[in-house]
């Protein structure tokens, strides 16, 4: 099946410093790349879309001057926390799908710890 | 706005037996996409099962069967001959048809006991 990598799998980084995380696509072309936020014991709640070339689509209360999410290539996003913040600390996971296709290939996550 | 829930925080079921996790979602779109996820402790998300709503047939795979009742929009996923591997979180979620924005729900914790 289609996989979809993370980078880095773990981060800390101190309070106001700005952390990257990269999603990949390693054996398809990832038209949509979806970002995801999950605290503790909680859901996955959709931050933003995003479709290659074009800029990304934010949910409400997501602020995107903070979030800023790049869709450069079929193959790679990045979500970029700016000046983050220890609220910012969660589990980011990022999802891919294929132009036409139903499916959602999900990364395995990565864990930001803001100090 | 699609809404999905999941009603059942936690649940516990013997090694072998049979357990259903419930769910519930709210549309106004005919046509979607229900699925189950499995979330184990690794955090990786692995699809359980699929449902296109326009399929009157429940879906299946292997252990894993659904109950689709598109009109009191509930999808309800059974696990048979539980196993202990079987322990994760089950997410259930919903996609419209044609569009790849995908609703959780808030998930069952779900813990199978030797």
């Amino acid at each position: 099946g289609a996989v979809v990598s993370q980078h880095p799998s773990r981060v800390i980084c101190k309070s106001g410093t700005s952390v990257k995380i990269e999603c990949r696509s390693l054996d398809f072309q990832a038209t949509t790349m979806f970002w995801y936020r999950q605290f503790p014991k909680q859901s996955l709640m959709l931050m933003a879309t995003s479709n290659e070339g074009s800029k990304a689509t934010y949910e409400q209360g997501v602020e995107k001057d903070k979030f800023l999410i790049n869709h450069a290539s079929l193959t790679l996003s990045t979500l970029t926390v700016t000046s983050a913040h220890p609220e910012d600390s969660s589990f980011y996971i990022c999802s891919a799908g294929e132009q036409g296709g139903w499916e959602q290939y999900f990364g395995p996550g990565t864990r930001l710890t803001v100090t | 706005a699609q809404t999905v829930t999941q009603s059942q925080p936690e649940m516990s079921v013997q090694e072998a037996e049979t357990v259903t996790l419930s769910c519930t979602y709210d549309t106004s779109e005919n046509n979607y996409y229900l699925f189950w996820y499995k979330q184990p402790p690794s955090r990786q998300m692995i699809l359980v099962i699929r449902q296109e709503a326009y399929k009157q047939q429940n879906a299946t795979e292997n252990r894993f069967s659904v109950n689709f009742q598109k009109a009191a929009k509930s999808f309800s996923l059974k696990i048979s001959d539980s196993q202990l591997g079987d322990t994760a979180m089950y997410f259930c979620a919903f996609m419209k048809y044609n569009n790849n924005d995908m609703r959780f729900g808030a998930g069952t914790r779900l813990t199978v006991k030797p």
